[in-house]
């Protein structure tokens, strides 16, 4: 069961422009969401987290963006660096429950 | 402060065999996650453990199984291995489970069945 869904397989972005990554959910139960970066033959990292409470966070070059209504989140990245490149996948959470985690999107920052 | 640690990190095995894979969490952190990534399909969740207990399971055969000690340490089992067990496993821990938690990964244990 896909409850967590990243919709766009791939993306290409120019350095120095924004990347916009994009994740929706089903379940209304989530109240915590967190985006992970994975480079090849490498686990993921963690990047950003939103808590349902919030609508927005930002930490340096990156801002996620929670919709509860639309059970949708984004994640900005500005400005996209090369090194930016990488396969980011979105996660969500319940309390007291498992994380269930996108299938991903690849994200390639062209110089 | 060393992070989640997996072994090993490459292995290969022939249809039917058993493997067993490792995770040793950070220190201090309880809950400890399995997940299998394969191409195209994402981070598939297969199951948490909380002091040496399975707290949730995701929807895997049987096959899956695995166990935590009271180091926290945990170990995963998948057995009669099938060609489309191939994937990277992954291993994360966080102080618990659930909303507000962030969970940290290992490199992964790459497995080839053939």
């Amino acid at each position: 069961d896909q409850q967590v869904k990243q919709n766009s397989p791939s993306l290409s972005v120019q350095e120095g422009r924004i990347s916009i990554l994009n994740c929706d959910y089903t379940n209304s139960m989530f109240d915590y969401f967190l985006w992970y970066k994975k480079y090849p033959a490498e686990g993921p990292t963690f990047l950003i987290s939103i808590s349902s409470i919030k609508d927005k966070n930002e930490d340096g070059r990156f801002t996620v963006f929670l919709n509860k209504s639309a059970k949708h989140l984004s994640l900005h990245i500005v400005p996209s660096q090369p090194g930016d490149s990488a396969v980011y996948f979105c996660a969500a959470s319940a309390n007291n429950n498992d994380m269930r985690f996108g299938a991903g999107t690849r994200l390639t920052v062209k110089p | 402060k060393a992070g989640v640690t997996q072994t090993p990190r490459y292995l290969i095995k022939t249809r039917g065999q058993q493997v067993t894979l490792s995770c040793s969490p950070i220190s201090g952190h309880r809950s400890v996650s399995w997940y299998q990534q394969t191409p195209g399909q994402g981070l598939q969740f297969l199951f948490e453990y909380f002091s040496e207990t399975q707290r949730n399971k995701g929807n895997f055969p049987g096959r899956f199984s695995g166990r935590q000690f009271s180091n926290s340490r945990s170990e995963m089992n998948v057995s009669t291995l099938e060609l489309g067990d191939s994937a990277l496993y992954l291993c994360a821990s966080s102080l618990d489970a659930g909303s507000g938690n962030t969970i940290y990964f290992g490199e992964g244990s790459w497995l080839t069945v053939v």
